[in-house]
């Protein structure tokens, strides 16, 4: 079964403090690892797809990284607007038609 | 508009009633999925459609959640017999194929209460 795990649940920094998202996961043979964005009373927005160890992804602010374990999501200089709960997830070779699984997220909050 | 849209955007009802739940996915997409996320809870995948397919019901977590799909397009999730704990919000997506490069569109969800 895929099992995927966001730390830390919540982040509160302050406008302009660089941090990182952890996503650990365990999937047998990845077909693909996701991160999204969700804003509240929102559904999630896609932001980046990796599918193999090693490969980086960016847009603006933020820069997704890929190990065989986990994934990265680094937040440069954020500003409150990045304050949101931002979601991995990872589908397997034996996924299939199932879907994503997710993690539980991680609330990110950006004072300004 | 021209992302997915859910019907309704809330919905209170009470203990046994059955309730529907309606997405329209963004016209051309083939594949629709449907989630529910529960206060401090992932996303739970409930059910899967691809194209004319017969759908992938694997997610669904008991036989009082049936959802169907016509002309390939919107989609209706039905709870018979509503319990409490089916309380969440219930979220569609929708994709060009199999969602492959993981790129779903969602909509807002619908978030249901039960008393």
């Amino acid at each position: 079964e895929d099992q995927v795990t966001q730390s830390p649940e919540a982040l509160r920094l302050q406008e302009g403090e660089s941090s990182s998202l952890n996503c650990s996961y365990t999937v047998s043979g990845l077909r693909g690892l996701f991160w999204y964005r969700q804003d509240p009373g929102k559904g999630p927005e896609f932001l980046f797809t990796l599918y193999s160890a090693g490969e980086e992804k960016e847009k603006e602010r933020l820069k997704a990284t890929l190990t065989k374990k986990e994934s990265f999501l680094h937040i440069t200089a954020p500003k409150p607007e990045d304050s949101a709960t931002y979601l991995c997830a990872v589908q397997g070779a034996g996924g299939g038609a199932d879907g994503l699984t997710f993690g539980k997220g991680t609330h990110l909050i950006i004072q300004p | 508009g021209a992302g997915v849209s859910q019907s309704p955007s809330n919905k209170v009802t009470e203990k046994g009633k059955d309730v529907e739940l309606r997405c329209d996915p963004i016209s051309g997409h083939t594949a629709l999925y449907w989630y529910r996320q529960s206060l401090g809870q992932g996303l739970e995948f409930l059910i899967y459609f691809q194209g004319n397919s017969a759908p992938d019901k694997s997610g669904l977590p008991s036989d009082r959640f049936s959802a169907e799909r016509t002309g390939g397009s919107v989609s209706t999730l039905t709870i018979q017999r509503t319990q409490q704990e089916d309380s969440a919000v219930y979220l569609c997506a929708s994709s060009f194929t199999s969602g492959m490069n993981g790129e779903l569109f969602f909509g807002e969800g619908s978030r249901l209460t039960v008393l």
